[in-house]
């Protein structure tokens, strides 16, 4: 079992719709939680951080870390086609170390 | 423009020849990273730089050496490639390598190994 598991989709939506992206973890000393986005061709760029459990907002961003079931999740408000990327999930702070641990990303398409 | 810089961004090889791939950033950062991205694998960490002369391995150093002599660039240096070291490379910096921070990416170099 990977120590991230992050569905890889693809996970198509009409403009407008509400996602919602997940990932589990096994390791329950992860303590920072980060979402990344990545367009085609592109290096990734840090979109959320949350550090332990609790919810964080950010324009139509919303980041939630449930460290009681190791899950995570990112939700897209009123999606736009400019969100169609690969979202990645990333985790670490086990055992003292920054190095992150990346789930494999799922694509999202947002549709017009 | 603050932005981290790779060369080459295409590479094609033959196994045992060696190559670096050059990475640098402008804003005077002291953390550097270089990751490999793998279809169904994910980025998975090689090697990360906290300063100048200060280098430790990721989770996966095998096959693959760095050096940090100038705090702006940190080469990725493959001596003897394989062709399972064909893959998508980013290299990443952040000010102090600290979770909450930004982490910058490069374009990306994409490497076959033949």
């Amino acid at each position: 079992q990977k120590e991230v598991e992050q569905d890889p989709g693809p996970l198509s939506v009409p403009e407008g719709a509400i996602v919602s992206l997940n990932c589990t973890y096994s390791n329950s000393a992860f303590q920072y939680f980060m979402w990344y986005r990545q367009y085609s061709r592109k290096g990734p760029e840090l979109l959320m951080y949350t550090y332990s459990s609790g919810n964080k907002e950010d324009g139509r961003f919303t980041a939630q870390v449930d460290k009681s079931s190791k899950y995570i999740s990112l939700f897209i408000r009123d999606s736009q086609p400019s969100d169609s990327a690969t979202y990645l999930c990333a985790m670490s702070g086990a055992g003292g170390s920054y190095i992150p641990t990346f789930g494999r990303g799922t694509s999202l398409i947002v549709h017009p | 423009e603050a932005q981290v810089t790779q060369n080459p961004r295409y590479l094609i090889t033959v196994t045992g020849k060696k190559l670096t791939v050059t990475c640098s950033q402008n804003m005077n950062h002291e953390y550097m990273s270089w990751y490999r991205q793998d279809p169904g694998l994910g980025l998975r960490q090689i090697y990360y730089s906290m300063n100048v002369e200060v280098t430790d391995k990721g989770d996966v150093p095998e096959g693959y050496k760095v050096s940090r002599k100038e705090k702006r660039n940190f080469p990725l240096i493959l001596e003897s490639p394989s062709p399972n070291q064909t893959s998508l490379y980013f290299c990443a910096s952040s000010s102090e390598g600290l979770p909450e921070e930004t982490q910058y990416f490069g374009p990306g170099t994409r490497l076959l190994v033949l």
